[in-house]
């Protein structure tokens, strides 16, 4: 069952510029994770915020999570060309299975 | 170094003809899982395994098997493929569960069903 659903689907800017991504979900959960992918690649494991927090940091990275309307965002703060790629979330309802939605396709022009 | 490793990378076979796409990881770790991505349909979990010798089924597990009969390693097996098992397939596996922990993906196996 698909779970998280992002947006925009696609989000093209330029280098330097702000990038935020949306992520909306059904049921409760017990967390949320961000997940960056390059084209034909593995995911790489970008953040985890848990149900009881609000809002999370790592570098050039902000992850909120807003429980009462099921919405996560993803803010990249001075968008680099090497920023380009697939953003998924993930989300865990219970501990056996992480669901993941489709993904925004973030392109960084130089 | 930390990692999970498929094999093979690539691998274009005929309709019918067994296939087992090999998935290990060095981390130790007791969660691993099978996911398959097509185009406008995200990650899809096939299989799942919480430890050596208990598997359980994800979201798609229709035509795949697997088996976990040591903790490094989950093979993906196809009986009897079809073409709309052509996919790009990631191996995935966590220390802790799902939920809360981070997975680390393998490299993908692309395969095309002829």
């Amino acid at each position: 069952s698909q779970q998280g659903e992002e947006d925009p689907q696609a989000l093209s800017i330029q280098e330097n510029e702000n990038a935020t991504m949306n992520c909306s979900y059904k049921t409760s959960i017990n967390n949320l994770q961000w997940y960056r992918q390059n084209s034909g690649r593995g995911l790489v494991h970008l953040i985890l915020i848990r149900s009881n927090e609000r809002e999370k940091h790592s570098g050039r990275l902000r992850v909120t999570l807003d429980t009462s309307k099921k919405s996560s965002s993803l803010l990249i703060t001075a968008s680099r060309a090497a920023d380009t790629a697939s953003y998924f979330c993930a989300t865990s309802a219970g501990y056996s299975t992480l669901t993941f939605g489709k993904g925004t396709m973030l392109l960084v022009s130089p | 170094e930390a990692q999970v490793t498929q094999n093979p990378r690539y691998l274009i076979t005929v309709t019918g003809k067994k296939l087992t796409v090999t998935c290990s990881q060095n981390m130790n770790h007791e969660y691993m899982s099978w996911y398959r991505q097509d185009p406008g349909l995200g990650l899809r979990q096939i299989y799942y395994s919480m430890n050596v010798e208990v598997t359980d089924k994800g979201d798609v597990p229709e035509g795949y098997k697997v088996s976990r009969k040591e903790k490094r390693n989950f093979p993906l097996i196809l009986e009897s493929p079809s073409p709309n098992q052509t996919s790009l397939y990631f191996c995935a596996s966590s220390l802790r569960e799902y939920g809360t922990d981070t997975q680390y993906f393998g490299p993908g196996t692309r395969l095309t069903v002829l």
